[in-house]
């Protein structure tokens, strides 16, 4: 079975510009959970989807979005970038929903987003 | 005080050796806990999943966890220099949201 996909793996952008983060969830996945990455406060979850739905959110400011489309795959959007975006942006999937189940997550392998 | 606590290390271990990693964490809400092992410039892979009191192995690794302590351990039994690495621990709570400690990172010596 193929892993979780991210791309791009590497991105660099300046201030107020906004990214786009695309993310595959192992197939038959359908729970796509976000990360941040930083140095400085570890990893951080920014909010999980699930059959299109928002199911849970972090404490991250509105700039950071997301969705999921009908196949399960995900986007994270960043508007108005801030230096301290800068970071490690990581997707992971799970098999499981609503009615219980496996919560194991599968982690891709980032996509590493610059803020110049 | 954080969710999940861990410490930072460097952990250093001559090969072979048994690496012990341990967490704490506080609330006590019915939760999974997991071990990943991460690389430089890497995302984390899994390692062990639990959700019980109690041991569970798998290979060269053990997790231990002591729910009466809050308590999360891993042991890594014949230490490779290919463990080195950053072990994550992370709770489970609300539907698939994890919360992660800080990491320790692991240095095995040849």
């Amino acid at each position: 079975k193929a892993g979780v996909t991210q791309t791009p793996r590497y991105l660099i952008k300046t201030r107020g510009q906004q990214v786009t983060l695309s993310c595959s969830p192992i197939s038959g996945h359908r729970s796509v959970s976000w990360y941040q990455q930083t140095p400085g406060q570890g990893l951080q979850f920014l909010f999980e989807y699930f059959s299109e739905t928002q199911r849970n959110k972090g404490n991250f400011p509105g700039r950071f979005s997301g969705r999921q489309f009908s196949n399960s795959r995900s986007e994270m959007n960043v508007s108005t970038l801030e230096l301290g975006d800068s970071a490690l942006y990581l997707c992971a999937s799970s098999s499981r929903g609503t009615s219980g189940g496996n919560n194991e997550q599968f982690f891709g392998p980032g996509t590493r987003l610059t803020v110049l | 005080q954080k969710e999940v606590e861990q410490d930072p290390g460097p952990l250093s271990v001559p090969e072979g050796a048994i690496v012990s990693l341990n967490c704490t964490y506080s609330n006590s809400a019915f939760q999974y806990f997991m071990w990943y092992r991460q690389y430089s410039r890497k995302g984390p892979e899994l390692l062990m999943y639990t959700y019980s009191s109690g041991n569970k192995e798998d290979g060269r690794f053990t997790a231990q966890v002591d729910k009466s302590s809050k308590y999360i351990s891993l042991f890594i039994r014949d230490s490779q220099p290919s463990d080195s690495a950053t072990y994550l621990c992370a709770k489970s709570t609300a539907g698939n949201k994890l919360t992660f400690g800080g990491g320790t990172r692991v240095l095995v010596k040849p």
